[in-house]
């Protein structure tokens, strides 16, 4: 199957500095790929929608000017969380979406990046 | 808007046990339902999905799954669990094919030898 990779995979930075986490997509070329927040024992939360070329659609609650994603590319999305407060710490997982699948769209997760804010 | 419970927070199971898997959606229309597993380290796989026809949908390493729309449930299924199914299990639906997924909050499955 198609293959997401996200790097790192784990990072820790000082509270009021800016993280970026990149999502790629290693053998297809993606158009929309999706960011979630995973708490411990908890679910994944929709964070935002990248689509390539144009403006994240982010869920509401989530802070457009705290997490600004980037899909500059086919194959890469970026996620900055700015200004990042200990609150912030957490599992943050990228998927991506094949553009043409039939009709069923698949999605392809990735790994993870653990995020911990000191 | 859409929602998804999971009703069992933690399984514990012998090997060769059955496993069922409760998984509830909200959600008045069309729907599409997978089921994904998460292994110890790992990133989230794709165990089986439902779109339409068929509502005994047979997924990988022997899962299967039920669509039952009268009950708004998609549960998950497996005859004979071994120790490599421990894991986390995560139901999701989305509403369009292609959209964001909505998860439900997951259950841990422990297998033991």
């Amino acid at each position: 199957g198609a293959v997401v990779s996200q790097h790192p995979s784990r990072v820790i930075c000082k509270s009021g500095t800016s993280v970026k986490i990149e999502c790629r997509s290693l053998d297809f070329q993606a158009t929309t790929m999706f960011w979630y927040r995973q708490f411990p024992k908890q679910s994944l939360m929709l964070m935002a929608t990248s689509n390539e070329g144009s403006k994240a659609t982010y869920e509401q609650g989530v802070e457009k000017d705290k997490f600004l994603i980037n899909h500059a590319s086919l194959t890469l999305s970026t996620l900055t969380v700015t200004s990042a407060h200990p609150e912030d710490s957490s599992f943050y997982i990228c998927s991506a979406r094949e553009p043409t699948s039939g009709v069923t769209y698949e999605q392809y997760f990735g790994p993870g990046t653990r995020l911990t804010v000191t | 808007a859409q929602s998804v419970s999971q009703h069992n927070h933690h399984v514990i199971l012998s090997e060769a046990a059955s496993l069922e898997l409760g998984c509830n959606y909200s959600y008045g229309g069309t729907v599409n339902l997978f089921w994904y597993v998460q292994y110890p380290g790992q990133h989230l796989q794709l165990l089986l999905k439902y779109f339409s026809g068929d509502p005994l949908v047979k997924g990988i390493k022997g899962f299967e799954a039920e669509f039952i729309k009268s009950k708004f449930s998609f549960n998950l299924r497996k005859p004979s669990v071994q120790w490599s199914d421990t894991a986390e299990y995560f139901c999701a639906v989305n509403s369009v094919a292609g959209t964001a997924l909505i998860f439900g909050k997951g259950t841990t499955l422990s297998v033991s030898s």
